[in-house]
């Protein structure tokens, strides 16, 4: 089956950097999503992505569905911003079944 | 506000004790899924909806049931919770299969 692979597993980050967040996936898709998991456990839609560049505030994704990839960059991080951030993948012939990565964990430290 | 909602958010019941996770959505989706959440497994799609009266089963189903009378219900039923049922669970809804939106989960411990 395919494969979402996300990197780096987890990152500490200082109050105010910046930081890429990575995912591949192993074969073709039709719906690439980002979520954002709160301490509370909540998932939190962050980009449907399927393709293309989109920006919401600090937050923009970029995926290149010919390469397989997708990028999400948080620019000026703040302790909110901590949790785990999950893509998950859907195949075309998978009905509405997502794919999830192992995510990545992030702490932002003030 | 177009929302996706769980209930019970913590539930501790004892091994053999039927509960049922009610979902509710409010954004007129036609589709709809459950996936439960575990350390080191992730996510992972136990049943999903297409439409009223029409479900199949996603990765996990065993020891789970689900129905689909009306549009925007969609309860999770364990006839005989067991331990290994203890986990985070989510419903999810989209339009088309498409982006998808989940609801704020459920903790479930079973004794």
């Amino acid at each position: 089956g395919i494969q979402v692979e996300q990197s780096p597993p987890d990152l500490i980050l200082q109050e105010g950097a910046n930081s890429t967040l990575r995912c591949n996936f192993s074969d073709s898709v039709n719906n690439l999503q980002w979520f954002h998991q709160n301490p509370w456990g909540q998932l939190i839609n962050l980009f449907y992505i399927p393709s293309g560049t989109k920006q919401n505030g600090r937050l923009s994704a970029t995926t290149v569905a010919t390469e397989r990839y997708s990028l999400l960059y948080i620019s000026s991080s703040q302790t909110t911003d901590s949790g785990v951030y999950f893509c998950a993948v859907k195949l075309a012939n998978q009905g509405g079944k997502l794919i999830f990565g192992q995510g990545t964990e992030l702490s932002v430290k003030p | 506000e177009a929302q996706v909602t769980q209930n019970p958010r913590y539930l501790i019941t004892v091994t053999g004790k039927k509960l049922t996770v009610t979902c509710s959505q409010n954004m007129n989706h036609e589709y709809m899924s459950w996936y439960r959440q575990d350390p080191g497994l992730g996510l992972r799609q136990i049943y999903y909806s297409m439409n009223v009266e029409v479900t199949d089963k996603g990765d996990v189903p065993e020891g789970y049931k689900v129905s689909r009378k009306e549009k925007r219900n969609f309860p999770l039923i364990l006839e005989s919770p067991s331990p290994n049922q203890t986990s985070l669970y989510f419903c999810a809804s989209s339009l088309g299969g498409v982006e998808q939106f989940f609801g704020p989960g459920t903790r479930l411990t079973v004794l």
